[in-house]
Parts: structure tokens; C-alpha cells; sequence
């Protein structure tokens, strides 16, 4: 089965760029989605398709996608964007999650 | 704009049933060629996608959870639902409902989830 692997913490300084990896076999042949999930609220789409934010979604957020890592890019970091995030695949028609990444703004 | 709610007991015994209800709301669950999926997340731990229905009954299920579920839609009901048998401790979760939409180039399809779900818990306790 195919694995996402994810950083189990990233830290930034408030108004930094924070860039979150997703690590998978030549991911790079797949679409990553990333998901934000704030304590108690259920997953919150914030990038799909590698690089497209849905509609309400800040232009802070971004995402490249290459060869075996994905990568999501939260610049100017505010408070408000301390969560965990999910990065995410379809292989083999299954639904596959990386591990999640707690961010923490200092 | 669609909303999604899920529904059903908080405390199943173990060896019994687990049963939930997603409810669609905004919009008919038939149209725009979604799948929709179920996904758990046991407290404090990562997210795990459960399965998936097309509204003609189509279905795709995690490996590792294969043998124990089953999916199924109701589009006169606008509701998907969700049975998970021989339940124990491992599967107490906060189980979310959600919308597939998807892209598919060169033969191959890509879904992701949007939206969510509320979630709601499910405690397996004798």
C-alpha cells in the first residue's frame, strides 16, 4: 500500500514562511491535497490538485509538487494558522492521508 | 452550498454493529458525478479513509477495513450510510462524513474530500 510521510512538527516565526513536506514514492505522478484541521473542527481543504486553493482560501497558501516530495507553503504565518496538516493521495482506489504535521506558530 | 451531516448512536458495545447516517443538505446527493466518502479519526492519532459510494451503488473500500464494512446511499433520503461489524476499542473515533470531487486525466482519477462533515464520536465500551 502506497505511504505518505509527513514531519511530526514544523515551527515558524509569526510573518515567516512555514513550508510543510509529504514525502511518497515519485508522488510526483499523483495529485496532493492538503487539509487544515484545528483543534475540535472537523478537516478543512486548503489546496487540491498540488497547487489550487478552493475558493476563501488565503493566497498565503500554496503547494508544489515534484519527484518524491510535495510541499505546502504557508507564507507570512499568522496565529491563526497553528493546526495540524494533512496531506493527501488516491492510489490504487483507496484514499491515502500522510501522518499530519503539527504547526506551531511562535 | 452543500452540508454534510453525520448521525447515529455515540456508544456501541463491542462484537456489535457500528452505524452511522450522513445527511446531504444544499444540494441533491445524485448530481455532479460525486462520490461520497466516510474517514475516522481516533483521538489524538491521524486521519484514515474508511470507504466510498457512487450514488449508483458503486463502492471502494480500504483494504484494511474491507471485511467488516459496508456503505451504502439512500437518494430519495438525500443520505449515505455507514455499517461497521464486529466492532472493538480500536475502532472508537470521531467518524467523518464528506464529498469526493475528483479530476481524472490519462486514464487515471484523482479525489480529494470538501466538504466535511461536523464528525461525530463513536466510543466502542461494554
Amino acid at each position: 500500500s502506497y505511504e505518505l510521510t509527513q514531519p511530526l512538527s514544523v515551527s515558524v516565526a509569526l510573518g515567516q514562511t512555514a513550508r510543510i513536506t509529504c514525502g511518497g514514492n515519485n508522488i510526483g505522478s499523483k495529485n496532493v491535497h492538503w487539509y487544515q484541521q484545528k483543534p475540535g473542527q472537523a478537516p478543512v481543504l486548503v489546496i487540491y490538485r498540488d497547487n489550487n486553493r478552493p475558493s476563501g482560501i488565503p493566497e498565503r497558501f500554496s503547494g508544489s509538487n515534484s519527484g518524491n516530495t510535495a510541499t505546502l507553503t504557508i507564507s507570512r504565518a499568522q496565529a491563526g494558522d497553528e493546526a495540524d496538516y494533512y496531506c493527501q493521495v488516491w492510489d490504487s482506489s483507496t484514499g491515502v492521508f500522510g501522518g499530519g504535521t503539527k504547526l506551531t506558530v511562535l | 452550498q452543500v452540508q454534510l451531516q453525520e448521525s447515529g448512536p455515540g456508544l456501541v458495545k463491542p462484537s456489535q454493529t457500528l452505524s452511522l447516517t450522513c445527511t446531504v443538505s444544499g444540494g441533491s446527493i445524485s448530481s455532479g458525478s460525486y462520490y461520497w466518502s466516510w474517514i475516522r479519526q481516533p483521538a489524538g492519532k491521524g486521519l484514515e479513509w474508511i470507504g466510498r459510494i457512487y450514488t449508483s451503488g458503486s463502492t471502494n473500500y480500504n483494504p484494511s477495513l474491507k471485511s467488516r464494512v459496508t456503505i451504502s446511499v439512500d437518494t430519495s433520503k438525500n443520505q449515505f450510510s455507514l455499517k461497521l461489524n464486529s466492532v472493538t476499542a480500536a475502532d472508537t473515533a470521531v467518524y467523518y462524513c464528506a464529498r469526493d470531487p475528483g479530476y481524472c486525466s490519462g486514464g487515471s482519477c484523482f479525489y480529494w474530500f470538501d466538504p466535511w462533515g461536523q464528525g461525530t464520536l463513536v466510543t466502542v465500551s461494554s
